[in-house]
């Protein structure tokens, strides 16, 4: 099955500093990589789409400049948390979607739980 | 504005009670749906999907749902709940189907409990 990772599972940090979140697909090439968030018992809040090579799109309300989000490559995606604040504490999901077969399938990440203190 | 519906935030059921959970979408155009399940402290996992052909779908771990287009609904049911079936539910339509930049949009979630 197609899987994606993400690196660090969970971070904790201090309120001001960056955080870089990785999504990876690692057994196939993802053209389009989304990026949602988690608030604690609610459900998956779409943030951004990116694709590889260009600028990702993001939702409403959404601050581009917070939240970075570069694809470099097609099977990698980081999302940076810029000058993070304890509102920003949350789960982070990614998800890729692949190419030809697997164009249909969103194949998720297990996550990144951020703590800002 | 295309949209996700779970009717129930929270059921509670008892072993081996049967189990309907209600997902509805606005949209008239062609759809992909999903079903993902969240266990606690765990990341989704996907139980089942549709994409074109019978409407009953089956998945995994007894799961099966059944697109009514006249509806526009894709419930999931399954006919015994176990304990271990505690967990988070979701619905999640890609609106348009095979569109490769449009994403998921995920219902709120159903929290099912289980009790013996």
């Amino acid at each position: 099955g197609a899987v994606v990772s993400q690196h660090p599972s969970r971070v904790i940090c201090k309120s001001g500093t960056s955080v870089k979140i990785e999504c990876r697909s690692l057994d196939f090439q993802a053209t389009t990589m989304f990026w949602y968030r988690q608030f604690p018992k609610q459900s998956l809040m779409l943030m951004a789409t990116s694709n590889e090579g260009s600028k990702a799109t993001y939702e409403q309300g959404v601050e581009k400049d917070k939240f970075l989000i570069n694809h470099a490559s097609l099977t990698l995606s980081t999302l940076t948390v810029t000058s993070a604040h304890p509102e920003d504490s949350s789960f982070y999901i990614c998800s890729a979607r692949g190419t030809s077969g697997r164009a249909n399938e969103q194949f998720f990440g297990p996550g990144t739980r951020l703590t800002v203190l | 504005a295309q949209s996700v519906s779970q009717h129930n935030h929270h059921v509670i059921l008892s072993e081996a009670a049967s189990l309907e959970l209600g997902c509805n979408y606005s949209y008239g155009g062609t759809v992909n749906l999903f079903w993902y399940v969240q266990y606690p402290g765990q990341h989704l996992q996907l139980l089942l999907k549709y994409f074109s052909g019978d409407p009953l779908v089956k998945g995994i771990k007894g799961f099966e749902a059944e697109f009514i287009k006249s509806k526009f609904s894709f419930n999931l049911r399954k006919p015994s709940v176990q304990w271990s079936d505690t967990a988070e539910y979701f619905c999640a339509v890609n609106f348009g189907g095979n569109s490769g930049n449009t994403p998921l949009v995920f219902g709120k979630g159903t929290r099912l409990s289980v009790i013996a």
